[in-house]
């Protein structure tokens, strides 16, 4: 398995209050995501990091923010959480953005409810 | 923008038997790549298998294989010989060649395995 961990695993929040979730890696990959699961949708990205410092946003990113300051560990942030924002959240990474043989690999998923 | 479509929500199937999900997926690129990935109720998202739109053989793996039909834009998953532990939420992918590897999913189907 690849070594992706997710912090929190699970997490209950109020609407309002601004939270972090932490994906860290020991692949060293460069590429990372973070994705929202919910019913009906699959998984949709919201933002994802080429490098150290370097993100780009994703098809959901309105009300998200990310962070990248370390190969290993790439931060997403609600500012200020909406019961929307009630999701299942998977960091993914990769080596690269290009090749042939390239997969993204899935970490265990935050599950997080505002209320 | 590309879009993926799973048109079964659930799918069942008898232990032992074949069973075929589908998936068509829109682009107008013409090098690209598919998956599989399949979700247990662990919520780990683990990859199944995957195609290279260049290639023209369906890729196969052990009991599993699809049938990629690209001027369709098709790409079926056929599981022989299912087994309880195939149970889970599958999810199509599509990812551009080009570009930060992001993946589109579908929209999930839900396999049961009747013993």
């Amino acid at each position: 398995d690849a070594g992706i961990t997710q912090s929190p695993r699970h997490k209950v929040t109020e609407t309002g209050t601004p939270v972090t979730l932490r994906c860290h890696q020991t692949e060293n990959h460069r590429y990372m995501y973070w994705y929202r699961q919910d019913p009906g949708h699959g998984l949709r990205l919201i933002h994802y990091s080429y490098g150290v410092k370097d993100t780009d946003k994703g098809e959901v990113s309105d009300g998200y923010s990310v962070s990248r300051s370390k190969t290993e560990d790439f931060l997403l942030t609600l500012e200020s959480a909406t019961s929307s924002q009630t999701s299942v959240y998977f960091c993914a990474i990769s080596k690269s953005g290009t090749g042939l043989e390239e997969t993204q690999y899935f970490g265990p998923g935050t599950r997080l409810l505002v209320l | 923008a590309q879009t993926v479509t799973q048109s079964q929500p659930e799918m069942s199937v008898q232990e032992a038997e074949t069973v075929t999900l589908s998936c068509t997926y829109d682009t107008s690129e013409s090098d690209y790549y598919l998956f599989w990935y399949k979700q247990p109720p662990s919520r780990q998202m683990i990859l199944v298998i995957r195609q290279e739109a260049y290639k023209q053989q369906n890729a196969t793996e052990n009991r599993f294989s699809v049938n990629f039909q690209k001027a369709a834009k098709s790409f079926s998953l056929k599981i022989s010989d299912s087994q309880l532990g195939d149970a889970a939420m599958y999810f199509c992918a599509y990812r551009a060649d080009q570009g930060a590897q992001k993946l589109v999913f579908g929209q999930g189907t839900r396999l049961t395995i009747n013993p």
